[in-house]
């Protein structure tokens, strides 16, 4: 079993709906990102949560650390957020990064 | 600022041959990582530093080699090129105080094909 698990691993949904990715992992954790990779490659870096919660214009990530888990929200989700969303955990003491394996948001216009 | 710069952006091996992936970021940030992602997969940690003269192993190092010298630059070297090896390699840095963590950002990649 993966440390870092998202879900759903596939989404499409149609413009303008409320999008939810989650991340769970299994090990105590320092901090957590979430990235935006998109068709082209590149990779954004869009959170860093240690606790509670972000918000920056149509974007949420929320983080329980006792329940070990994160979620990423896009409000009125757009053709332009369509990427790949990945959750990376700071593992607690042994300062490396631990990936999820991904989470394809296709939005349809 | 320019932010990490990774070079070459592409690249084309033949089995054996050796090369250095360099990585240089103007951020004055204390860690610094190498990353693969194979077609359709997740990043997975190749090696990391957490400040000039310390390096230590990811998920997957065998085959490569790192060093970091100075704060700037850390780059990824590959002795002798196998078709496994095929893939794009990012490079990304952070800063990291004490427990105080910032976001990661990242370089543009090298695709790398070895035939």
């Amino acid at each position: 079993k993966n440390e870092v698990e998202q879900s759903p691993q596939n989404l499409t949904a149609q413009e303008g709906e409320f999008i939810t990715i989650n991340c769970s992992y299994s090990v105590g954790i320092s901090a957590l990102h979430w990235l935006q990779q998109h068709p082209g490659g590149g990779i954004v870096s869009l959170f860093m949560l240690s606790s509670g919660k972000k918000k920056h214009g149509r974007l949420i990530a929320t983080i329980n650390i006792q329940e070990k888990h994160s979620s990423l929200h896009i409000t009125a989700s757009h053709p332009r957020d369509s990427a790949v969303y990945i959750c990376a955990v700071i593992i607690q003491g042994a300062q490396k990064l631990v990936f999820g394996q991904g989470t394809r948001l296709t939005i349809n216009p | 600022n320019a932010g990490v710069t990774q070079t070459p952006k592409f690249r084309i091996l033949k089995i054996g041959q050796s090369m250095t992936l360099q990585c240089t970021q103007d951020m004055n940030h204390n860690y610094m990582y190498w990353y693969r992602q194979d077609p359709g997969m997740g990043l997975k940690l190749i090696y990391y530093s957490v400040g000039a003269g310390i390096t230590d192993k990811g998920e997957v190092p065998n085959g490569y080699n790192v060093s970091r010298s100075t704060t700037e630059d850390f780059p990824l070297r590959l002795e002798l090129a196998a078709p496994s090896q095929t893939s794009v390699y990012f490079c990304a840095s952070s800063q990291v105080l004490g427990r105080s963590y910032e976001k990661l950002f990242f370089g543009s990649g090298t695709q790398l094909s070895v035939l």
